[in-house]
């Protein structure tokens, strides 16, 4: 069975901090994709990041940074100088190859304080 | 750039009472899926279509049907609505096949409430 821990569920860091945000996943799929997506206070879901399970290299996009280890099921997030406009809900989610659904981690919600 | 487009963003609906849920993909995105979430919880997979068939089925009640029409917009009817109903319903699109294959992008979403 698949399935996406986020243990963190709630974290509080002042601005301008660093943050990490847990991942770890279960799978026996050999080909899967990793996802994070971030829910705001107004409720939509972005996209944040799609990474396939053949693609161990970590990613940058500005403040934000992906640490994808297989030999750990991890895929960590980190926002580096956080702002107060990071604060949201952010999911990390799990898609195995022959299947359609998303499975969703509990989410972590993230407050970052000015 | 196009989003999805999810109509209504809001609606309030009584016990037992029916309601639409509208979804408009991305253009060329042929591919839709639902999902629902409830009040801090995660989102929950409801069923998918691909090229107007349905492609795979998650958590959807017997109450509620969907169907994807021949521009490719979805709908979703729910029926004999329960309070448990209450949620946030988003609709997703993607150009590929499967889930996987290229990113989901999500709709605003629709709300809905059960009194």
């Amino acid at each position: 069975a698949q399935k996406v821990t986020q243990a963190q569920t709630e974290i509080s860091v002042v601005e301008k901090e660093d943050v990490t945000l847990d991942c770890v996943y279960e799978t026996r799929d050999t080909t899967y994709y990793l996802f994070w997506y971030k829910q705001p206070p107004s409720g939509e879901l972005v996209f944040l990041i799609r990474r396939n399970s053949f693609d161990e290299q970590n990613e940058i996009s500005g403040r934000y940074s992906w640490n994808f280890q297989k030999s750990t099921s991890s895929f960590n997030f980190t926002i580096t100088a956080s702002q107060v406009v990071d604060s949201a809900v952010y999911f990390c989610a799990l898609i195995i190859n022959r299947d359609d659904k998303i499975i969703f981690g509990k989410g972590t919600r993230l407050h970052i304080l000015p | 750039a196009a989003g999805v487009i999810q109509s209504p963003r809001h609606l309030i609906k009584e016990k037992r009472e029916t309601a639409t849920l509208k979804c408009y993909p991305i253009p060329r995105h042929d591919t839709v899926y639902w999902y629902q979430q409830g009040p801090g919880q995660d989102p929950q997979f409801l069923i998918s279509f691909y090229e107007k068939m349905q492609s795979d089925k998650g958590s959807i009640p017997d109450r509620f049907s969907a169907q994807q029409f021949s521009d490719y917009h979805s709908e979703l009817n729910m029926s004999s609505l329960e309070l448990g109903d209450s949620a946030l319903y988003f609709c997703a699109s993607s150009l590929a096949r499967r889930a996987g294959n290229s990113p989901l992008h999500f709709g605003n979403g629709t709300r809905l409430t059960v009194t």
